[in-house]
């Protein structure tokens, strides 16, 4: 089974900065299959890319996915007070499915 | 539009099964497969396992294996997950989740809220 590391497990921001989450896999993943998905509290996930880096319908353009082989990265360009949350990569491969334990993005 | 909905609630005692329901619309149901997901208080999310709704094919997580259960009733385009030898660790959030695959990848783009299972003596 694939294992994914995200880090850090939470990020301290405030509104209008970078944030820059890493989603490291214990071994080589299909970008086809890197998926990246926010949460907020008692809420479902949310899809927010796929293939890697391809935003899904509706998702802001500050959202934006990257990375391949064992790195990928999600990245908002700047933080909105909507955007704190936890977010989870997913990958698929060799017939199962794994997610990384997530990142919350905190007001600091 | 397109949603899933899910079954209410369940508390159940340790070494019960309990049953959850995701019923899907506007969309077709046999056109996805759909996958479920659980969530245990304050943790990340758990990968459980698939149904094809069009053939009945199922796969399961190593975890889950012999304990999980996933089947449809493609006449009113629901699936179901039902969990047995129920533990005090199996409390979480369930979700169902729809998978949608394109020429390049797929994902889980739709999911619904979720059924909080509750294990307790």
């Amino acid at each position: 089974e694939i294992v994914l590391t995200q880090s850090p497990g939470t990020l301290s921001l405030s509104p209008g900065e970078r944030a820059t989450l890493s989603c490291r896999a214990s071994q080589s993943v299909s970008s086809s299959y890197l998926a990246w998905y926010q949460q907020k509290p008692g809420q479902a996930p949310r899809l927010l890319i796929f293939g890697a880096s391809s935003r899904a319908t509706g998702i802001p353009d500050r959202f934006s996915g990257s990375g391949s082989g064992t790195d990928f990265t999600l990245t908002i360009s700047r933080l909105e007070p909507e955007d704190f949350a936890v977010y989870y990569c997913q990958q698929y491969g060799s017939s199962s499915w794994t997610f990384g334990q997530g990142t919350k993005v905190e007001i600091k | 539009q397109v949603q899933l909905v899910q079954s209410g609630a369940e508390v159940k005692k340790p070494g019960a099964s309990v049953k959850v329901s995701c019923k899907a619309s506007g969309y077709s149901f046999t056109g996805y497969y759909m996958h479920w997901v659980r969530q245990a208080p304050g943790q990340g999310l758990e990968w459980m396992g698939w149904i094809n709704p069009n053939s009945g094919g199922t796969s399961s997580a190593q975890n889950f294996q012999g304990r999980l259960t996933m089947t449809r009733d493609t006449s009113i385009s629901t699936a179901y997950m039902e969990l047995s030898r129920l533990r005090s660790d199996d409390t979480a959030v369930y979700y169902c989740a729809r998978i949608t695959c394109d020429s390049a990848s797929c994902y889980m783009d739709v999911w619904g809220r979720g059924t909080t299972v509750t294990v307790s003596s």
